[in-house]
């Protein structure tokens, strides 16, 4: 089945710093979502690319997806201490329909230390 | 809106016994998940429904059991709970339809022990 690997597990940043999660799936992609979880909280939906290269940006946030629509990245430029959390992509092989075909990576855990 | 609404939000069960989880959505949405997140790990389907009157196995649905009777809401079963099922529970729903297609809309979660 469809695997979506995601690295690293933990990070941990200076407060300032930058941060960046990869995300890599072994099949090709019709779309790939990013959702951030707070400590104690719940997944919630950051973006979504559609698009081959597909480059989107979110105040110090900047996604892409890949070329091969297999690979996506997530990049925090100067970190804050609201930053920390556990980031997860979704890659969907379903173009149309629901998120049954949504499979999360295990996430990357943001800690900043101030 | 409320969005996503789950209860309880807290539960221990002894090995053996059975509970309901409960999820109501006023989003009108057409689908509707129940997804599984063991410490430090990410999301795994466990059931997912369509529409009212349908619903389908997701990734680990062993040990629960789902109905969905109305848009709004879509309970999960545990049978004879197990320490294996002690995780947080969330469930979801998302819309087919407009912009937002696919985005999926999480409720606050059920942290669930079994004892």
């Amino acid at each position: 089945g469809q695997q979506v690997m995601q690295i690293p597990q933990y990070q941990h940043v200076q407060e300032g710093e930058d941060f960046t999660t990869y995300c890599n799936s072994s099949t090709t992609l019709s779309n790939i979502q990013w959702y951030k979880q707070r400590p104690g909280g719940h997944p919630v939906f950051l973006i979504q690319l559609v698009k081959s290269g597909e480059v989107k940006k979110q105040k110090r946030l900047t996604f892409q997806f890949g070329e091969a629509k297999k690979n996506s990245s997530l990049h925090i430029t100067a970190t804050q201490t609201t930053d920390v959390g556990t980031y997860f992509c979704a890659g969907n092989r379903y173009s149309g329909g629901g998120a049954d075909g949504l499979t999360f990576g295990k996430g990357t855990h943001l800690i900043i230390q101030p | 809106n409320a969005g996503v609404t789950q209860t309880p939000k807290f539960r221990i069960l002894k090995i053996g016994q059975s509970m309901t989880l409960q999820c109501t959505q006023d989003m009108n949405h057409n689908y509707m998940y129940w997804y599984r997140q063991d410490p430090g790990m990410g999301l795994k389907l466990i059931y997912y429904s369509v529409g009212a009157g349908i619903t389908d196995k997701g990734e680990v649905p062993n040990g629960y059991n789902v109905s969905r009777s109305t848009t709004e809401d879509f309970p999960l079963r545990l049978e004879l709970a197990a320490p294996s099922q002690t995780s947080v529970y969330f469930c979801a729903s998302s819309s087919t339809q407009g912009s937002s297609g696919n985005t999926i809309y999480f409720g606050e979660g059920s942290w669930l022990t079994v004892v």
